[in-house]
């Protein structure tokens, strides 16, 4: 069965440092999301992508984020100089549709940044 | 502001027994409501989705209701296993913008014990 992958499954930055973190959605899928969780919290929205460009972004997702989508496959979420509060779990989802289908999720990126 | 809350926070049962989580939800426009499992350092999966006009939504020992009316949503596990220790979350989607925006619940942990 297809599958959202993520890369890497842990990542440990230093403070102001820029981090990369990359998905690769199932291959017939049409829309791409980011969501964070800190640890202990609910899941929260960042990003929704459609069409290569953001169709939607929450409170959270500031200027320093970006999302890309480099090539047909790969899905990317850069966070510019991180903080310590960045630190969470991120993950990545797909879906075929824009409405009411499923979004299947990665197993998610952890970054810790120290 | 859009909200979705759930109970009980935590629930601990026996292997066997039928349990049932509770989400209520402030969300509107509301297009469609989603219960998640997520086992822990891992990505949410899909169990159902309902939209405003189903009641109810079935996917093997799992069954959701929804009362679109009075904003309420619940989660009934029949027979549960151990393997159904996990967070149970309530998801909404925020269709206002015309694209699928998921406000998650802070979820249900449930702790089946043999």
């Amino acid at each position: 069965e297809p599958e959202v992958t993520q890369t890497p499954s842990h990542q440990v930055t230093q403070m102001g440092q820029e981090v990369i973190l990359r998905c690769v959605p199932i291959s017939n899928h049409l829309y791409f999301y980011w969501y964070r969780q800190i640890l202990g919290q609910k899941v929260e929205f960042l990003v929704s992508f459609y069409n290569n460009e953001i169709s939607e972004k929450s409170e959270i997702f500031d200027d320093q984020f970006s999302v890309e989508r480099p090539d047909g496959s790969n899905f990317t979420l850069k966070i510019r100089s991180t903080k310590l509060e960045d630190s969470a779990m991120y993950f990545c989802a797909s879906s075929d549709s824009g409405n009411t289908d499923t979004q299947y999720f990665g197993p998610g990126t952890r970054l810790t940044v120290l | 502001k859009n909200q979705v809350e759930q109970s009980p926070q935590s629930l601990i049962i026996l292997e066997g027994k039928n349990c049932t989580l509770q989400c209520n939800y402030t969300v509107s426009p509301f297009s469609n409501l989603r219960w998640y499992k997520q086992d822990t350092g891992r990505g949410p999966v899909s169990l159902t989705i309902m939209t405003f006009s189903e009641n109810t939504k079935s996917n093997g020992r799992y069954t959701a209701t929804l009362d679109a009316d009075t904003k309420q949503s619940s989660l009934h596990i029949t027979a549960s296993q151990l393997s159904d220790s996990a967070s149970y979350i309530c998801v909404v989607t925020d269709f206002s913008g015309g694209y699928n925006k998921l406000i998650f619940g802070a979820g249900t942990r449930l702790a089946v014990h043999p």
